[in-house]
């Protein structure tokens, strides 16, 4: 089962800051969080990770709380093409093969 | 960097036929590869671990002997559905990960329709 609870669904208005919650609040020390996106009938894409400091790349921010039990990821300036299911994953390691188990994710739809 | 093809893209078999699938890690070498399946507005379900030369880990309910999973080089690996069924149609998505960035990289995904 997913060790992550994201909103089902959420809306923004292309130009403004996107602000994807996530709770994990069983999460371990030495587990990272990372981020996917999943445009309509296209593989997943890598976005951001992190461990317990925030974390910027060219695509977005993710900030984790003190206490690593939740996080949320910031696309600065959302546009049309960022709607898409957006994934938070808390990495499992499992003997070595550290698979990403896949929770129902945030449909996040940019409007115009 | 880090690229990930598929083939094919789209597949239609009828029932009862095998139907291959393959996963190419582009611009790197991909010591753990993986398998997943998609059905409509589900989300993704992990159906097997492969570790190149090594026999494939398989996911609790998935049948080994129905996808075969071979892993032969580093950069390539196969999932055969044998046998497909109508209930078998879904997204069939595989991910790569290298032994220098432990990333997982997606491939598009292929579509497989069985008639």
């Amino acid at each position: 089962d997913a060790k992550t609870t994201q909103p089902p669904s959420m809306d923004c208005a292309e130009g403004r800051a996107a602000n994807l919650p996530c709770n994990h609040s069983t999460i371990s020390g030495n587990e990272y969080v990372y981020w996917y996106r999943q445009i309509h009938s296209q593989g997943p894409q890598y976005i951001i990770h992190g461990l317990k400091n925030n974390e910027t790349n060219e695509m977005a921010s993710l900030i984790i709380t003190e206490d690593r039990k939740s996080s949320t990821l910031i696309l600065p300036h959302a546009t049309l093409r960022d709607t898409a299911v957006y994934y938070c994953i808390v990495r499992v390691a499992d003997g070595g093969s550290e698979k990403l188990v896949f929770g129902k994710g945030t449909k996040l739809t940019v409007n115009p | 960097g880090a690229v990930v093809s598929q083939h094919p893209s789209r597949v239609i078999c009828k029932s009862g036929t095998s139907v291959k699938i393959e996963c190419r890690s582009l611009d790197f070498q991909a010591t753990t590869m993986f398998w997943y399946r998609q059905f409509p507005k589900q989300s993704l379900m992990l159906m097997a671990t492969s570790n190149e030369g090594s026999k494939a880990t398989y996911e609790q309910g998935v049948e080994k002997d129905k996808f075969l999973i071979n892993h032969a080089s580093l950069t390539l690996s196969t999932l055969t559905v044998t046998s497909a069924h109508p209930e078998d149609s879904s997204f069939y998505i595989c991910s790569a990960t290298g032994s220098i960035t432990h990333e997982q990289y997606f491939g598009p995904g292929t579509r497989l329709t069985v008639t």
